[in-house]
């Protein structure tokens, strides 16, 4: 079992749409979770940290935290074409500097 | 400013060369990273840097030598470098157990 997984995708939604992304982690000390937005030939921007359980909300963006359940999840309303690129969640436990990053869901929208 | 620069943006070297790869922030960050990645995976971590000291090494090949300067520089010293070692090579900097903010990266091909 991997650290972190993602569904690879492509994850295809129409404009306007909500795009739904998930992602697992196996480490229940896992403290920190972030996602990271990648166009392709580009480095990782971040989009979201998450450090609590429930909603974090930043503008279209929504993260949500279930530590129980070992889940994070990342909604993107109002899908628009530029929102098109991989999406990456990591994850780091209570010490230490290093991340653990999923594989990563592409997400293609449509116009 | 949460601005990870990197130089050069791209980088061809021969298996016989030696360069180096620069990363600079000005955020007062005090742990700086460096990792790979290949077409299609996530990035993969290969040092850790914190407080100008290493204190992660995953296990990289001596062909890639990591330098410190100070805390606001991070060096790559790259020398007889194989063709798999081709790939994006990106820096990120975070305070210790923090958001990591990530450089352009470097394209390096090695020939």
């Amino acid at each position: 079992q991997k650290e972190v997984e993602q569904n690879s995708g492509p994850l295809s939604v129409p404009e306007g749409a909500i795009a739904s992304l998930n992602c697992t982690y196996s480490d229940r000390v896992s403290q920190s979770f972030f996602w990271y937005r990648q166009y392709s030939g580009k480095s990782p921007e971040l989009i979201m940290s998450i450090y609590s359980n429930g909603d974090k909300e930043d503008g279209r963006f929504t993260a949500q935290l279930n530590k129980a359940s070992q889940y994070v999840s990342l909604l993107i309303r109002d899908s628009q074409p530029s929102d098109s690129a991989t999406y990456l969640c990591a994850v780091r436990k209570a010490a230490g500097n290093k991340l653990t990053f999923g594989g990563g869901t592409r997400v293609l929208v449509k116009p | 400013d949460t601005e990870v620069t990197q130089t050069p943006k791209h980088l061809v070297m021969g298996m016989t060369n030696k360069k180096s790869l620069k990363c600079e922030q000005h955020m007062g960050h005090r742990a700086m990273y460096w990792y790979k990645q290949k077409a299609k995976k996530p990035p993969e971590l290969m040092f850790v840097y914190s407080y100008e000291k290493l204190s992660i090494n995953e296990s990289v090949p001596s062909r890639f030598s990591p330098e410190c300067p100070n805390s606001s520089l991070l060096n790559l010293h790259l020398h007889a470098l194989q063709p798999e070692d081709s790939a994006l090579y990106l820096c990120a900097s975070s305070q210790p157990t923090d958001t990591q903010y990530f450089g352009p990266g470097t394209r390096l091909t090695v020939l």
